[in-house]
């Protein structure tokens, strides 16, 4: 079967401007995740979808970040203004099952560069 | 409140040797856990999971790890390291009662010819 597919691959950009990341889940997956991965660090859940509707977006600094899955398939993660420290791998993973507890399957991840 | 510690930051082990990476995690449910793989420019590959029944969990490639409630450890091992085995490692813990999933920082493993 196909897998979680993002795009682009790489990006950079200049602080203050806008970026935005694409996500295509595994077909009929349910739960959506966009996870952070700062260079050194492990990935950090930024928000969390269950079909169309959010379960968990704690971690998502939402005065810049947003992030909305279109008809619980597709997801688009924004930055909206960049900033330096936004630097870092955007992963999305997609999973068959709903709840906590459930292993995910990942994309390659979006390298994003604020210069 | 959730948390997990990767004890090492790196290791390096000889072809051939027995590995070992260290999770320690803490939880306030009853905890699943995974241990996932990082390739460079490769995506997160699950390796195995623990959900409350056998403790020691096989997975792939021929690493297992084992539960240890009283210990409050997961860690992974694998008898005999591979070239290939050089990567990342992350081991994950996930609130099965809610929607919680945190990530360690990750261990390299290297592996010498």
């Amino acid at each position: 079967e196909a897998g979680v597919a993002q795009s682009p691959r790489y990006k950079i950009i200049e602080k203050r401007q806008s970026v935005a990341f694409w996500c295509n889940p595994i077909s009929g997956h349910a739960t959506l995740y966009w996870y952070q991965q700062i260079l050194g660090q492990g990935p950090k859940l930024l928000i969390q979808f269950q079909n169309n509707g959010v379960v968990d977006d704690s971690q998502l600094p939402k005065d810049r970040f947003s992030a909305e899955r279109l008809k619980g398939v597709d997801s688009t993660l924004k930055i909206q203004p960049a900033k330096l420290e936004d630097s870092a791998v955007y992963l999305c993973a997609s999973s068959p099952y709903t709840g906590g507890g459930t292993e995910a399957f990942f994309g390659q991840g979006t390298r994003l560069t604020v210069v | 409140a959730q948390s997990v510690t990767q004890l090492d930051s790196h290791v390096s082990v000889s072809e051939g040797t027995p590995v070992l990476l260290r999770c320690n995690y803490s939880s306030s449910y009853s905890p699943s856990l995974f241990w996932y793989v990082q390739h460079p420019n490769k995506g997160l590959q699950l390796l195995l999971k623990y959900t409350s029944a056998a403790t020691l969990v096989k997975g792939i490639n021929g690493f297992e790890a084992e539960f240890k409630k009283s210990e409050t450890s997961f860690h992974l091992t694998k008898p005999s390291a591979h070239m290939s085995d050089a990567a990342e490692y992350f081991c994950v813990v996930s609130d099965t009662g809610g929607f919680k999933t945190i990530f360690g920082a990750g261990t390299r493993l290297f592996v010498k010819a």
